[in-house]
């Protein structure tokens, strides 16, 4: 069974940093890429960034290009998501997305709880 | 970038059959978009892939009674035999390379209530 269990979340100033992470298990980690997706409060969906099975190819949303770092390690079956200058406009639930495919972005076939970051003065 | 369009909404008595629609942009009238369902409070889960000629696929777990079609820049989820269970907002999504830049959108989510 696929399971993804994201941590990290919580309550930070505008100009703060947070590192989100996703625990992944059920599944041959280093074969699919990985992303994260969020969704603000009341709000709809929204792709952040991506990055391939092997870890070498990255994508990211042009709101967060810059300022968001997604990483992986595939020897513990673990997804981050650094997010640094954080904006009261990054409020939201973080979810963590398996993707269909291993090297680029195709569609996210299982997803996390997710894990809320309040970005607040 | 993209432009993925749902209603806000749509409702449909307890065990009839409901149609969801989610149009594509002009310029990606051909891509292939899938459909999430997300019910309150609870995460986001895959239903299926859409492609342009009707053809889609399901996730794991996704019950007969939910099928895919499409025409022309319109791709559709139909929810047969509605159930209380069925209460949620469905989600269209598209990935694409533009100019190089690889990417993901989703339309803005149709509610669907069962009356």
């Amino acid at each position: 069974e696929v399971q993804l269990l994201e941590s990290g979340g919580g309550l930070v100033q505008p100009g703060g940093s947070l590192r989100l992470s996703c625990a992944a298990s059920g599944f041959t980690f280093s074969s699919y890429a990985m992303s994260w997706v969020r969704q603000a409060p009341g709000k709809g969906l929204e792709w952040v960034s991506t990055i391939s099975g092997s870890g070498t190819t990255t994508y990211y949303a042009d709101s967060v290009k810059g300022r968001f770092i997604i990483s992986r390690d595939n020897s513990k079956n673990t997804l981050c998501l650094q997010m640094n200058s954080l904006r009261a406009e990054d409020t939201a639930v973080y979810y963590c997305a398996k993707d269909e495919s291993g090297s680029g972005l195709s569609s996210f076939d299982y997803w996390g709880q997710g894990t809320l970051v309040t970005v607040s003065s | 970038l993209p432009v993925l369009t749902q209603p806000p909404s749509a409702s449909a008595l307890l065990g009839a059959s409901i149609k969801l629609t989610c149009t594509l942009s002009s310029d990606h009238s051909t891509y292939t978009i899938e459909w999430y369902q997300q019910r309150p409070g609870r995460s986001p889960q895959y239903i299926m892939k859409v492609k342009s000629d009707g053809s889609h696929s399901k996730g794991d777990g996704i019950p007969d009674r939910f099928m895919g079609s499409s025409s022309g820049a319109d791709r559709y989820l139909t929810l047969s035999n509605l159930q209380s269970d069925d209460e949620a907002e469905y989600h269209c999504g598209e990935s694409h390379t533009i100019d190089g830049q690889v990417g993901y959108v989703f339309g803005t989510g149709t509610k669907v209530t069962v009356l």
